[in-house]
């Protein structure tokens, strides 16, 4: 199994600018995750899927963030316009369906907006 | 609303020494409790967790994290540290029945050859 993939892994942007972020979950997995990572706030729950179906975005911080999930095997994560302070590293996981099983992490996408 | 406090940002350690990272929580209900590593520009990877039964638990590459209930702790440790152990350590929790997982800050780890 490949894993989780998120594709870039690094992005630069100018302020203004649409970002599209991409997530590949591993296959079968039922429940999806954006989370993002930084210094100040460490790492955020952004938004969560369950069977493609956001269940929860009371993380993404405003209206510039949306999330979808059109197929089983595709995610994005889209900011616009984006803004300097969006600058952070964001992952994407994926996890089975049971309460516990353990969240598989992407390796992230470092966005630097200037 | 559930919280993990890792109170400390760094530890340092001798290679070969034990190490202790520490982790208190806070939720409703019987907790989810979680460890996870993190190594320079990589995601997370799963290091073990606890749900019920024994509280010592065991989980990957040699570590263990004990659950102690009337001090909501779930420290992780290991009897002999490697300097490859050196990296971001991550507590979580969550309640039962949840599945939005709330992280400590994160540890620093450094073993010192």
């Amino acid at each position: 199994d490949a894993g989780v993939i998120q594709s870039p892994r690094h992005e630069v942007t100018e302020m203004g600018q649409e970002v599209t972020l991409r997530c590949k979950p591993i296959s079968g997995h039922d429940y999806l995750f954006w989370y993002r990572q930084t210094m100040m706030r460490g790492l955020e729950l952004l938004i969560y899927f369950n069977n493609n179906v956001p269940i929860d975005d009371s993380g993404m911080p405003e209206d510039r963030f949306s999330a979808k999930m059109p197929n089983a095997s595709f995610s994005t994560l889209k900011i616009q316009p984006s803004e300097p302070r969006d600058s952070a590293v964001y992952f994407c996981a994926s996890s089975g369906r049971s309460y516990n099983s353990p969240l598989h992490f992407g390796n992230g996408t470092r966005l630097t907006v200037t | 609303a559930q919280s993990v406090a890792q109170p400390e940002d760094q530890v340092n350690v001798a290679e070969g020494n034990p190490l202790t990272v520490k982790c208190t929580y806070s939720v409703s209900g019987n907790p989810y409790l979680f460890w996870y590593v993190q190594y320079p520009n990589r995601g997370l990877q799963f290091l073990l967790k606890y749900i019920t039964g024994d509280n010592l638990v065991k989980g990957s590459y040699g570590f263990e994290a004990e659950f102690n209930k009337s001090q909501t702790s779930f420290h992780l440790k290991k009897p002999s540290a490697l300097v490859s152990d050196s990296a971001l350590y991550f507590c979580a929790v969550t309640g039962a029945g949840s599945y939005q997982l709330t992280f400590g800050k994160g540890t620093k780890l450094s073993v010192i050859p």
